[in-house]
């Protein structure tokens, strides 16, 4: 079993909708979250970060933490087209672990 | 903006070659990892550094090596590239204590 789960999707919305994208681990040592994007043929750019349970909002995007269930959400307000991308969750103790990635395209 | 740079952006080489991929970062940082990635696929780290003279290898077994001279600088070698080492390699940096991780841009390796 990976120490962080993410579904891969793909997953399809229609512009303007609220986008949920999530991820499980199981090592309850991970301390710090963090969600990438990824355009195509590019490198992960960091989005958002966090080192407690709660959320943390910074305009369009809401990272979720919710240590006691091991588990992190990603939500996207008024999505659009350019937010078509793969997402990557991270966390980290000693160790950076990635998710796999869940690929996201807005519909226009 | 990360101030980690990654030469070159795109190579194609034949096979049989020696490469030298670069990293640069101008942050100070003393961690440092090389991932491969496919095309849609996710990351897989194949080495990592804690500081001068320190590398690891990572999760995914890589023919490529290593090496930790300077805090800044982390470049990946391939002794003699082989059509399966074609992928994109990513490089990023980390402050000590593992909190934000800042990636390159990447360098597609295609290998003819």
């Amino acid at each position: 079993q990976k120490e962080v789960e993410q579904d891969p999707g793909p997953l399809s919305v229609p512009e303007g909708a609220i986008v949920s994208l999530n991820c499980t681990y199981s090592n309850s040592a991970f301390q710090y979250f963090m969600w990438y994007r990824q355009y195509s043929r590019k490198g992960p750019e960091l989005l958002m970060y966090t080192y407690s349970s709660g959320n943390k909002e910074d305009g369009r995007f809401t990272a979720q933490v919710d240590k006691s269930s091991k588990y992190i959400s990603l939500f996207i307000r008024d999505s659009q087209p350019s937010d078509s991308a793969t997402y990557l969750c991270a966390m980290s103790n000693e160790k950076l672990t990635f998710g796999t990635g869940t690929r996201l395209t807005i519909i226009p | 903006e990360a101030d980690i740079y990654q030469t070159p952006r795109y190579l194609v080489i034949g096979t049989g070659k020696k490469i030298t991929l670069e990293c640069s970062q101008t942050m100070g940082h003393d961690k440092m990892y090389w991932y491969q990635q496919d095309p849609g696929m996710e990351l897989h780290l194949i080495h990592y550094s804690y500081g001068v003279n320190s590398t690891e290898k990572g999760d995914l077994s890589s023919e490529s090596t290593v090496s930790r001279i300077r805090t800044e600088h982390f470049p990946l070698t391939l002794e003699s590239a082989r059509p399966s080492h074609t992928s994109q390699y990513l490089c990023a940096s980390t402050r000590m204590g593992n909190t934000e991780a800042f990636f390159g841009q990447g360098t597609r390796l295609t290998v003819v």
